[in-house]
């Protein structure tokens, strides 16, 4: 049972233009949320992240987005730039049994053409 | 560069072997996470140790098992290795043990032929 679900392979945007990659989850356990972005033949890197208790959080030009009653995560970059393009990971965590761990989607192929 | 170090970048073995693959945390970090990220799939995590002791367990196999030394450095040891095993293998550390706090390695792949 895939708790984060991407359901978007990919997405291409052109420069300059808005990219929005979505997120959907299902434990309602889930108290924070992290996009990570991962480029090839490289371990993910962290990006942006978002408590339960928040519905926004920006970082330059990323913002990410909560909706906690729809279950569902956004993550805007404005403007777009070639370098943006890379596979870009949703995360949730929950503290459960006194452990804490990282559920992860399968990624988003975001590509930006010049 | 993360600070993270993950030896061999790749390894090629055969079904029915073992490997040990070996992760070197950040200077500082405490705490060692691995996760396995098959074809089209997302990162499963599968183990967590903090300064030598297992801390959380995830959907690691039977067949899999994890250690981390005194050093603090970590040893992912995988045996009677399947097809199904080929994988990137990440690790991850991080000072607090806090997920969200997280720098990832390079990864292992691994290919079981």
């Amino acid at each position: 049972d895939q708790q984060v679900k991407q359901n978007s392979p990919s997405l291409s945007v052109q420069e300059g233009r808005i990219s929005i990659l979505n997120c959907d989850y299902t434990n309602s356990m889930f108290d924070y949320f992290l996009w990570y972005k991962k480029y090839p033949a490289e371990g993910p890197t962290f990006l942006i992240s978002i408590s339960s208790i928040k519905d926004k959080n920006e970082d330059g030009r990323f913002t990410v987005f909560l909706n906690k009653s729809a279950k569902h995560l956004s993550l805007h970059i404005v403007p777009s730039q070639p370098g943006d393009s890379a596979v870009y990971f949703c995360a949730a965590s929950s503290l459960q049994g006194g452990s804490e761990k990282l559920v992860f989607g399968k990624g988003t192929k975001l590509t930006v053409n010049p | 560069d993360s600070g993270v170090t993950q030896t061999p970048k790749h390894l090629i073995t055969a079904t029915g072997q073992r490997v040990t693959l070996r992760c070197s945390p950040r200077s500082g970090d405490l705490s060692v996470y691995w996760y396995q990220q098959s074809l089209d799939q997302g990162l499963q995590f599968l183990i967590q140790y903090y300064n030598g002791e297992e801390r959380a367990k995830g959907n690691i196999l039977e067949r899999f098992s994890a250690q981390q030394f005194p050093d603090l450095h970590s040893e992912l040891n995988l045996s009677s290795l399947e097809l199904g095993d080929s994988a990137l293998y990440f690790c991850a550390s991080s000072i607090s043990g806090r997920v969200h706090e997280q720098f990832f390695g390079p990864g292992t792949r691994l290919t079981v032929l």
